[in-house]
């Protein structure tokens, strides 16, 4: 089975600043899909970005952007120039695209506050 | 922008009674999921729901589960006998297609509370 592994559980960053967040995750599948949501206090889950497995160039949203490191299984987050509404919990997410139901496994989440 | 909305957006009920939490997918889709969130745990796989027949579902879903797509918009997730273990938020999230790469559209969540 899949596992995702985030182990950053608290990062603060100052405004404008950039902060990273770790994302590694465990699959003996080659193709699959990755993600990181976004959970405001709402706890709304909001995509934030996506990286499919088989593309080697990194995604990139805005000031959001992914180091993908398939060997290494690794899949950061960096958010540039962070703002006051970045601060939320992250999630990082794998999909399968072999598994019936396609379902998302979910990392621990890390929590971003962003310091004015 | 079509979403995902779910109803209600918090519920009540007392241990041993049963809820149904009701979602409305986007229109479109033919992948329909549940997840679960502890508060302040992760986001947890319950089930997943295509072609009206659950495709994958996890240890959590238990016999007291259940899920149904009654009328081709509504879809729900019943909980027979709540436990105070069962108060947690409940995301309900649709896709189009399991071969897309676009994410899966989440509802704004119910948060169930068991007393």
């Amino acid at each position: 089975a899949q596992t995702v592994t985030q182990s950053q559980p608290e990062m603060s960053v100052q405004e404008a600043e950039t902060v990273t967040l770790s994302c590694t995750y465990d699959t003996s599948e080659s193709d699959y899909y990755l993600f990181w949501y976004k959970q405001p206090p709402s706890r709304q889950m909001i995509l934030v970005i996506r990286q499919e497995a088989y593309k080697q160039q990194n995604a990139t949203e805005n000031r959001f952007s992914v180091n993908f490191q398939k060997a290494a299984k690794s899949f950061s987050l960096k958010i540039s120039d962070s703002q006051l509404g970045d601060a939320a919990m992250y999630f990082c997410a794998y999909r399968s695209t072999k598994a019936a139901g396609n379902k998302l496994t979910f990392g621990g989440g890390t929590r971003v506050l962003v310091k004015p | 922008e079509p979403e995902v909305t779910q109803t209600p957006s918090h519920q009540v009920t007392q241990m041993g009674q049963e809820v149904i939490l009701r979602c409305v997918p986007i229109s479109n889709h033919l992948y329909f999921y549940w997840y679960r969130q502890i508060l302040g745990q992760k986001v947890e796989f319950l089930v997943s729901f295509y072609n009206n027949e659950i495709s994958e579902k996890s240890e959590i879903f238990d016999d007291q589960f259940s899920v149904e797509r009654p009328d081709g918009s509504n879809f729900t997730l019943k909980i027979r006998s709540t436990k105070l273990e069962d108060s947690a938020m409940y995301f309900c999230a649709s896709i189009l297609s399991r071969t897309s790469p676009n994410e899966q559209f989440f509802g704004p969540g119910t948060r169930l509370t068991v007393l």
